[in-house]
């Protein structure tokens, strides 16, 4: 059964630092999306990407954050200069095969993203 | 804006007992509605979904049914096993409505179940 994919698994980066996230998405798939969790709280959307550019964003992805497609199957994360408070679990989704209407979103197994 | 409210958790419950999870959205329109499942150490699963009102959703024993007039959507399990301990999340997706394919969730219920 196809899947999403992440990688790393856990990420420990220190305060400052540059961090790229990287996900493959479902290869028919062409909606694409960024979630963040933190420990304990709900799952809160960051960004959706739509033929090679954002489609929506919310205010959480703020100007440290960015998204590329750098090739045909990878889709990254990037956070320019981390904080502390961006620890968190961070899922990557994909929906959306052509011609397909529904919303339906295919998760993968997130990246631990640890800042200290 | 589109908002998900789900009950609190944790909601610990004896092995074979009967799970309800609540939870009503507000949105304009008619969303989609899913049910999520996180088990420990793992990443989302989809566990279920209805799209239109009065459909039911179901999978793996569990149930949940599209309620427009109350804006609801419970998840229910007539028995429950150890195995379903995790956390269950729902969601909605209210695309038809505002072309926002990006999903809106609860903030997540926690199910313990004991032996």
């Amino acid at each position: 059964e196809p899947e999403v994919t992440q990688t790393p698994s856990h990420q420990v980066t220190q305060m400052g630092q540059e961090v790229i996230l990287r996900c493959v998405p479902i290869s028919n798939h062409l909606y694409f999306y960024w979630y963040r969790q933190i420990l304990g709280q709900k799952v809160e959307f960051l960004v959706s990407f739509y033929n090679n550019e954002i489609s929506e964003k919310s205010e959480i992805f703020d100007d440290q954050f960015s998204v590329e497609r750098p090739d045909g199957s990878n889709f990254t994360l990037k956070i320019r200069s981390t904080k502390l408070e961006d620890s968190a679990m961070y899922f990557c989704a994909s929906s959306g095969a052509l011609g397909v209407m529904n919303t339906e979103a295919f998760f993968g197994q997130g990246t631990r993203l640890t800042v200290v | 804006g589109d908002s998900v409210t789900q009950m609190e958790g944790p909601v610990t419950l004896s092995e074979e007992a009967f799970l309800t999870i609540n939870c009503t959205y507000t949105a304009t329109g008619y969303p989609s509605l899913f049910w999520y499942v996180q088990y420990p150490g793992e990443g989302l699963q989809l566990l279920l979904k209805a799209t239109k009102a009065d459909d039911k959703g179901s999978n793996k024993g569990f149930e949940a049914t599209y309620r427009k007039e109350t804006t609801s959507f419970h998840l229910e399990k007539g028995s429950v096993q150890v195995s379903d301990s995790a956390v269950y999340f729902c969601a909605l997706s209210n695309y038809m409505d505002t072309g926002r394919r990006a999903l809106t969730f609860g903030s997540g219920t926690r199910l313990q179940v004991q032996p």
